[in-house]
């Protein structure tokens, strides 16, 4: 199956400061999506992006499908954005999709 | 937006009990939903797939009999943890798709005494 690798899997950041967040995927697929997860276990979608560039805000997401990556751009972090960073992809089989999840990216933004 | 709603939130139950968890497509019809698992600063892994209206496709290492999936109409599926033991503590999270992106509940925190 398809493998999904985050970077860095820890980030700890002073208020202010930018960063970006890296998912590396193995295969082709059809879906890409971030989620932050907050304290309470909530998934919050932030970009459905299986190619090309959104902005939301301060964050901002980049895929490039041909190469196998996303990137998650966090500027002017504010404390609130702490809490788990997970990138997911899509697989197409037969019995409908599969949808990967990578390990996270554990970011603590500080006062 | 697509809405999907998980009930209950909480549970906590003896061991031995049965635990129903519902997901409910709000304001779409889900041909597919998803079930997942989570333990503690761990990331979220799938158990199984339910379409509606056909049997549920379970991921490797999960117990068919243990976690029953039902799908029974494009707006619900439900997953029920059978003879629940302590080590099925975990957080459940269902999601639904109908085309484009995947849409998750709130999860359930199973806690098993």
């Amino acid at each position: 199956g398809i493998q999904v690798e985050q970077s860095p899997p820890d980030l700890i950041l002073q208020e202010g400061a930018n960063s970006t967040l890296r998912c590396n995927f193995s295969d082709s697929v059809n879906n890409l999506q971030w989620f932050h997860q907050n304290p309470w276990g909530q998934l919050i979608n932030l970009f459905y992006i299986p190619s090309g560039t959104k902005q939301n805000g301060r964050l901002s997401a980049t895929t490039v499908a041909t190469e196998r990556y996303s990137l998650l751009y966090i500027s002017s972090s504010q404390t609130t954005d702490s809490g788990v960073y997970f990138c997911a992809v899509g697989e197409v089989y037969n019995y409908g999709q599969n949808f990967v999840f990578g390990p996270g990216t554990r970011l603590s933004v500080l006062p | 937006g697509a809405v999907v709603s998980q009930h209950p939130s909480w549970v906590i139950c003896k061991s031995g009990t049965s635990v129903k968890i519902e997901c409910r497509s709000l304001d779409f019809q889900a041909t597919t939903m998803f079930w997942y698992r989570q333990f503690p600063k761990q990331s979220l892994m799938l158990m199984a797939t339910s379409n509606e209206g056909s049997k549920a496709t379970y991921e490797q290492g999960v117990e068919k009999d243990k976690f029953l999936i039902n799908h029974a109409s494009l707006t619900l599926s439900t997953l029920t943890v059978t003879s629940a033991h302590p080590e099925d503590s975990s957080f459940y999270i269902c999601s639904a798709r109908e085309f484009g992106p995947q849409h998750f509940g709130d999860g359930t925190r199973l806690s098993i005494l």
